[in-house]
């Protein structure tokens, strides 16, 4: 069984804070790493993908993966209130992905 | 426009009726897949298809069918829902599944309760 984890939430944050969120995953063969977002009553959008270790930045949004601890991070600067939402961690391992339960963020104005 | 489509968008049904969710899409993506949400669980994989032709099993794959005829259609098949299979059902598409940048584009979801 192939899993991933993450804190279910809600996580709550002020307008313009950093949002952190976790993920850790089970299989040491996943190749690859990615983050959507899904908000109420919509289908999942990609925010940002990572395979290699180290972090990888895109706006204001950072993905950061460690192999060797099986942990992939997201941390999203100067939160907006528009960034309330769903937020699933999925892992591709061989031909199949794998999804968490998803961090639900809510952004304070 | 680039775009995962599904029909029905929402379905109630009932116990063995047999029912066909469709999916199509119009990116010329190898990769097709179907997923359900449920609460606490979060997406789980049913079946995926790397090609025409060319289906495999998911986590989840029983009680389901999928068929992958042509390129950009990969059809969901419940032939005698139950209860439990009432869900949020997604489909998503993704150029190929090899390497290691694979974004999936996904469908509307169509939200099915099977009394």
């Amino acid at each position: 069984q192939k899993e991933v984890e993450q804190n279910s939430g809600p996580l709550s944050v002020p307008e313009g804070a950093i949002a952190s969120l976790n993920c850790t995953y089970s299989d040491r063969g996943s190749q690859s790493f990615f983050w959507y977002r899904q908000y109420s009553g919509k289908s999942p959008e990609l925010i940002m993908f990572i395979y290699s270790n180290g972090d990888k930045e895109d706006g204001r949004f950072t993905a950061q993966l460690n192999k060797a601890s099986q942990y992939v991070s997201l941390l999203i600067r100067d939160s907006q209130p528009s960034d309330s939402a769903t937020y699933l961690c999925a892992v591709k391992t061989g031909n199949q992905f794998y999804f968490g339960t998803g961090t639900s963020l809510t952004v304070i104005p | 426009e680039a775009q995962v489509t599904q029909n029905p968008r929402y379905l109630i049904t009932v116990t063995g009726k047999k029912l066909t969710v469709t999916c199509s899409q119009n990116m010329n993506h190898e990769y097709m897949s179907w997923y359900r949400q449920d609460p606490g669980l979060g997406l789980r994989q049913i079946y995926y298809s790397m090609n025409v032709e060319v289906t495999d099993k998911g986590d989840v794959p029983e009680g389901y069918k999928v068929s992958r005829k042509e390129k950009r259609n990969f059809p969901l098949i419940l032939e005698s829902p139950s209860p439990n299979q009432t869900s949020l059902y997604f489909c998503a598409s993704s150029l190929w599944a090899g390497g290691d940048y694979n974004e999936q584009f996904f469908g509307p979801g169509t939200r099915l309760t099977v009394l």
